[in-house]
C-alpha cells in the first residue's frame, strides 16, 4: 500500500519569503500525488495535482509542486509567502489503479510571520 | 464546480445518542463518497469509502455497527454515529468522486466537528 512522509511538523515563515514544503511517498507504481490546503476548522481544499506529464505543476493561490522520481519526492513551493497562506498543508498519494485509494501524510503546519 | 457540502457543521450531543451527518455533492455525481476522521492537529484517517447503491467498506478498526454509512443516491451519502461516546468526539470529513476515472479527484466537504458530552 502507498504511504506519505511529511518531515515537518511546523514551519515558520517570514511573509514575503519563500516556502518550500517538503513530501516524500512510497508506492511501487506511478503514484497520483496531491497538495491539500486546511484552514482552522475547515476542509480540505485542492491546491494541486499530478498524475502525469511535466513534473513541474501549477496550482492555485501561487502554489506549485515538483514531482521527482528519483527521490520519491513531490514538495511544494511558493516564491512569496503571504499572511493568508498560514494553515495547515497535507500531502496525499494515490494508487495509480485506484485513484479513489488515497492516503494522506501527517500534515505540515505553516506559520506566517508579519 | 465539484462543491460538497456537509451538515451539519458542528453538533453536540448526550452520551449514548445517536448522529446523523450528511454528505452531498452538490453538482455532480458521485458515485464514491469517502469519510474520515480527523483528531486534533492530525491527518484525516479513511474510515471507510461507500459507493452507491452497495454497502460501505470499512477500514481496519472502524466499527461498522458504530459508524453507519449509508450512500443512498448519487448525490448524498450518510453517517450515523449510533450511540456516541465522548472518545467518539472528533472532526468527521467527508469527500466524493466519480469512481471509474483513474484520474479523477476528490473533494472535500467542510468537515463536521463532533462534541459527545
Amino acid at each position: 500500500a502507498q504511504s506519505v512522509t511529511q518531515p515537518d511538523i511546523h514551519i515558520t515563515v517570514s511573509e514575503g519569503a519563500s516556502l518550500e514544503l517538503r513530501c516524500n511517498y512510497s508506492y511501487g507504481a506511478t503514484p497520483y500525488l496531491f497538495w491539500y490546503v486546511q484552514s482552522p476548522g475547515q476542509g480540505l481544499q485542492l491546491l494541486l495535482k499530478y498524475f502525469s506529464g511535466d513534473t513541474l505543476v501549477q496550482g492555485i493561490k501561487g502554489f506549485e509542486a515538483e514531482f521527482k522520481r528519483s527521490q520519491s519526492s513531490f514538495n511544494l513551493r511558493k516564491p512569496s509567502v503571504h499572511w493568508s497562506d498560514a494553515a495547515e498543508y497535507f500531502c496525499a498519494v494515490g494508487a495509480s489503479y485506484n485513484n479513489n485509494d488515497m492516503r494522506f501524510g501527517a500534515g505540515t503546519r505553516l506559520t506566517v510571520k508579519p | 464546480g465539484a462543491v460538497v457540502s456537509q451538515h451539519p457543521s458542528r453538533v453536540i450531543c448526550k452520551s449514548g445518542t445517536s448522529v446523523k451527518i450528511e454528505c452531498r455533492s452538490l453538482d455532480f455525481q458521485a458515485t464514491t463518497m469517502f469519510w474520515y476522521r480527523q483528531f486534533p492537529k492530525q491527518s484525516l484517517m479513511l474510515m471507510a469509502t461507500s459507493n452507491e447503491g452497495s454497502k460501505a467498506t470499512y477500514e481496519q478498526g472502524v466499527e461498522k455497527d458504530k459508524f453507519l454509512i449509508n450512500h443512498a443516491s448519487l448525490t448524498l451519502s450518510t453517517l450515523t454515529v449510533t450511540s456516541a461516546h465522548p472518545e467518539d468526539s472528533s472532526f468527521y470529513i467527508c469527500s466524493a468522486s466519480t469512481f471509474g476515472s483513474y484520474q479523477e479527484t476528490q473533494y472535500f466537504g467542510p468537515g463536521t466537528r463532533l462534541l459527545v458530552l
